[in-house]
């Protein structure tokens, strides 16, 4: 079965480019969705495709999807980009999340 | 303003049965795709169970393959989970969280979740 796999922690400096990353087989054949969650708050979209933005979304945030890898960047980052970030595909009829990555802003 | 309220959420033994709602608001909810996504405490999100808008197809995490059910009364704008034969690695909060017309990711909008705890 199809596994995605994210590195279980990241860190920034304030104001610096923060790059997260979502591991996959071919993963540029998929369509990758990233979500940040805040402790004790539901997930919010932050991207959607591999590199769209949802409206009310920061220009800071973009996303990538090549090869085996998908990339969420996040630029000029900020103490409000803390949180845990997951990457999210569909494959054979399922949803698959990776397990997340703890972003912390430093 | 897109609005997504989970309940039903509950203490409850090992081998009993919840059904959890989430009430739908804000937008056409027989034209939209909608999930249930777990986390368990300290954990990461889990896809539970998918379903389309119109009800015609359903997808399960294996994890609960036929112990779930998910349904929706569009009638109602309203999305439900029934649970059977709950065991302790179920217990997580619950989210109720929103498609597209035409697919079942991504999920742009999420309700607040509902806790299901199962234990004796």
């Amino acid at each position: 079965s199809y596994e995605v796999t994210q590195p279980l922690s990241a860190s920034v400096a304030l104001g610096q480019t923060a790059r997260l990353t979502c591991g996959g087989n071919n993963i540029d054949s998929k369509n990758v969705h990233w979500y940040q969650q805040k402790p004790g708050q539901a997930p919010v979209l932050v991207i959607s495709r591999n590199g769209n933005r949802p409206s009310g979304i920061p220009e800071r945030f973009s996303g990538s999807n090549s090869g085996n890898t998908a990339t969420l960047t996040i630029s000029r980052a900020e103490a409000g980009d803390e949180a845990d970030y997951y990457c999210q595909v569909w494959d054979s009829s399922t949803v698959l999340f990776g397990g997340g990555t703890e972003l912390t802003v430093l | 303003e897109v609005q997504l309220l989970e309940s039903g959420g509950d203490l409850v033994q090992p081998g009993a049965s919840l059904r959890l709602s989430c009430a739908a608001s804000g937008f056409t909810f027989r034209s939209y795709a909608m999930s249930w996504v777990r986390q368990a405490p300290g954990k990461g999100l889990e896809w539970v169970s998918g379903i389309s808008g119109s009800g015609a197809s359903t997808y399960y995490a294996d994890s609960v393959n036929g112990r779930f059910t998910i349904s929706r009364d569009n009638s109602k704008n309203t999305l439900y989970l029934q649970m059977n034969s709950l065991r302790a690695e179920d217990t997580a909060v619950y989210f109720c969280a929103k498609g597209e017309m035409e697919f079942q990711l991504p999920n742009d909008s999420w309700g607040q979740g509902t806790l299901v705890t199962v234990s004796s």
